[in-house]
């Protein structure tokens, strides 16, 4: 159980089209689902919180309206890149909690923009 | 501010022996968890080890085990009986409870490289 899946796994888009990433809980209700990007060789970094049917909450220094992110259901919850550019390039990781105290990570987007 | 320090970027134990890769971190509150997270070459991120910080007792999960030193704020993982499916990166993570929000803060990450 508790697994989340993330889809596309891997996208390529031209530099200033928007990209959506979909992040799904298969089999429980998720109450918080995170978003973190994850350069190369380095950890995670959160970009922002999202609690079902309310705005997500940013983290400091993540753009707002670059990094759109829609929870509109307890299990599912997506992030639109706008207007990508290169140095948007980069692993995108979701994950859910389901009230408890453990996330359950997705397996994660490669995003490419060329 | 709640932060986390992995002070060992890189680890290399052989296959079947033991190896500890440390971590402390910095906070004020009382009431928190704390977390190791195995990220192998797939990149699926994978809980090992979870510690409640109430709990005296160290955590135990098979072949992983923690040294948790709530004073020294000290929160190693020790991987016994390593394994070449072990290779991967290990991530130290702090969590303050919350009714709104539950974020993990991650540390730097370390390399383990179990060798043949």
């Amino acid at each position: 159980g508790a697994v989340v899946s993330q889809h596309p796994s891997w996208v390529i888009c031209k530099s200033g089209t928007s990209v959506k990433i979909e992040c799904r809980s298969l089999d429980f209700q998720a109450t918080t689902m995170f978003w973190y990007r994850q350069f190369p060789k380095q950890s995670l970094m959160l970009m922002a919180t999202s609690n079902e049917g309310s705005k997500a909450t940013y983290e400091q220094g993540v753009e707002k309206d670059k990094f759109l992110i829609n929870h509109a259901s307890l299990t599912l919850s997506t992030l639109t890149v706008t207007s990508a550019h290169p140095e948007d390039s980069s692993f995108y990781i979701c994950s859910a909690i389901a009230g408890g105290s453990e996330q359950f990570f997705g397996p994660g987007t490669r995003l490419t923009v060329l | 501010a709640q932060t986390v320090t992995q002070s060992q970027p890189e680890m290399s134990v052989q296959e079947a022996e033991t190896v500890t890769l440390s971590c402390t971190y910095d906070t004020s509150e009382n009431n928190y968890y704390l977390f190791w997270y195995k990220q192998p070459p797939s990149r699926q991120m994978i809980l090992v080890i979870r510690q409640e910080a109430y709990k005296q007792q160290n955590a135990t999960e098979n072949r992983f085990s923690v040294n948790f030193q709530k004073a020294a704020k000290s929160f190693s993982l020790k991987i016994s009986d390593s394994q070449l499916g072990d290779t991967a990166m290990y991530f130290c993570a702090f969590m303050k409870p919350s009714l709104l929000t539950n974020k993990l803060i991650f540390g730097t990450g370390t390399l383990l490289a179990v060798q043949p």
